[in-house]
């Protein structure tokens, strides 16, 4: 299957710090990125949908402002987490659309902030 | 509004056979997925059913009822690198994916 790779797998930050996060396709280009988040013991959160060269769809109740997401390119979108909190902490996972049925994950980013 | 249910939490034992239910309403319906995901970890494929029936991929097989909003996931011969949380996910009319919240699976000796 197609590949998706993120990066850092792990971070810890200081709050108030910003924090990327990259989500790249390895071997296939992705018009469609998603990015997710997961609390401990909880289902995936969808946060944002990113769609190459233009705006991200932002699920309700996520900032579009604390999360900015860019999709510069086919197989690279970003999600910047500003002036992070310790509320902030959690899981953080991409996944890259390949056709309507098919979605690869990212490996995660696991984010503390102190 | 949308909503998929599926267990919390399951125990079976090595070597025995365990299904785990998935229920869902949703919007519109283009598929649905079943991923594993050990903790700490994302979640991995493991079977996509769009089509009433059973799909079977080794240890694991998929089925499906699309009339009764109703999926499981069998797994035979239980491992105990299989204890996971196993995820169902309904791909909705938007091609988005509604997540449950997962079915925690715990194998004993």
């Amino acid at each position: 299957g197609a590949v998706v790779s993120q990066h850092p797998s792990r971070v810890i930050c200081k709050s108030g710090t910003s924090v990327k996060i990259e989500c790249r396709s390895l071997d296939f280009q992705a018009t469609t990125m998603f990015w997710y988040r997961q609390f401990p013991k909880k289902s995936l959160m969808l946060m944002a949908t990113s769609n190459e060269g233009s705006k991200a769809t932002y699920e309700q109740g996520v900032e579009k402002d604390k999360f900015l997401i860019n999709h510069a390119s086919l197989t690279l979108s970003t999600l910047t987490v500003t002036s992070a909190h310790p509320e902030d902490s959690s899981f953080y996972i991409c996944s890259a659309r390949v056709r309507d049925n098919e979605q690869f994950f990212g490996p995660g980013t696991r984010l503390t902030v102190l | 509004g949308q909503n998929i249910d599926q267990p919390t939490e399951m125990t079976a034992t090595e070597g025995a056979i365990v299904q785990i239910n998935c229920t869902y309403q949703t919007s519109g319906f283009n598929g649905l997925f079943w991923y594993q995901q050990h903790a700490g970890e994302a979640p991995t494929f493991l079977s996509y059913n769009v089509l009433d029936g059973l799909e079977e991929k080794g240890r694991f097989s998929s089925f499906l009822s699309r009339s009764k909003g109703y999926s499981y996931l069998l797994l035979k011969e239980l491992q105990m690198k299989d204890s996971a949380s196993y995820l169902c996910a309904v791909l909705d009319s938007n091609y988005q994916l509604i997540w449950g919240a997962g079915t925690k699976l715990i194998i004993k000796p």
